[in-house]
């Protein structure tokens, strides 16, 4: 069956350290997305991508990093210049922008 | 820029009846689409519905249905014989003007089921 995989399901980060949240689709899908969520709250935005090796920034970027090497694969690291990463991280994708989206089953990270 | 507002917080429903939650937004779009997204405890992200701005018919799927009033750019989701399986936030989304930029969500609703 086709769909996004996220892998850890949960992840922990020592202070300092720099950690990857992998997102992989076999929808062959062009756009791929990532976006945090805090508790009782929305999604944000922090990248997304149309194509391979193209990717924008979305609305809280800072402390965060991705590449998109190949077209299904989207990995998020989150940075050290991350104060505050625990949150819950979902992944995305779609065949363009404007349709609508099929997720991943998240990745929650936290602070050791 | 394109806005999606979920003016309800929360929303709580007895199991069996019906209940409407609301979504309104602002595009300078003549077609376009409208989704809601339903999350439930399990944090998966799942599509409940999809509405065609273009389509006059409001879309339906199975006991979920939605009140599309385009020139209101209202986007209500009217959950029938509600379940307990029905708890969870709901979304609103709504694409965005330009073809290159992901969907713009509401904040949510959630909504409770009482037995």
């Amino acid at each position: 069956d086709g769909g996004i995989t996220q892998s850890p399901k949960y992840l922990f980060r020592k202070e300092g350290q720099n950690v990857t949240l992998s997102c992989e689709q076999n929808l062959n899908h062009d756009a791929m997305y990532w976006y945090r969520q805090d508790p009782g709250q929305g999604l944000r935005l922090i990248y997304y991508s149309q194509i391979v090796n193209d990717f924008q920034k979305g609305d809280i970027a800072e402390g965060y990093s991705v590449s998109r090497e190949k077209k299904e694969s989207f990995p998020l690291t989150v940075t050290s210049a991350q104060k505050n990463p625990t949150a819950f991280y979902l992944c995305a994708s779609s065949t363009d922008a404007g349709q609508p989206q099929h997720f991943g089953d998240g990745t929650r990270l936290s602070i050791l | 820029a394109q806005t999606v507002t979920q003016s309800q917080p929360e929303m709580s429903v007895q199991e069996a009846e019906t209940v409407t939650l609301s979504c309104t937004y602002d595009t300078s779009e003549s077609d376009y689409y409208l989704f809601w997204y339903k999350q439930p405890p399990s944090r998966q992200m799942i599509l409940v519905i999809r509405q065609e701005a273009y389509k006059q018919q409001n879309a339906t799927e199975n006991r979920f249905s939605v009140n599309f009033q385009k020139a209101a750019k209202s986007f209500s989701l009217k959950i029938s014989d509600s379940q307990l399986g029905d708890a969870a936030m709901y979304f609103c989304a709504l694409p965005p003007n330009s073809g290159n930029t992901p969907l713009v969500f509401g904040k949510g609703t959630r909504l409770s089921v009482i037995a």
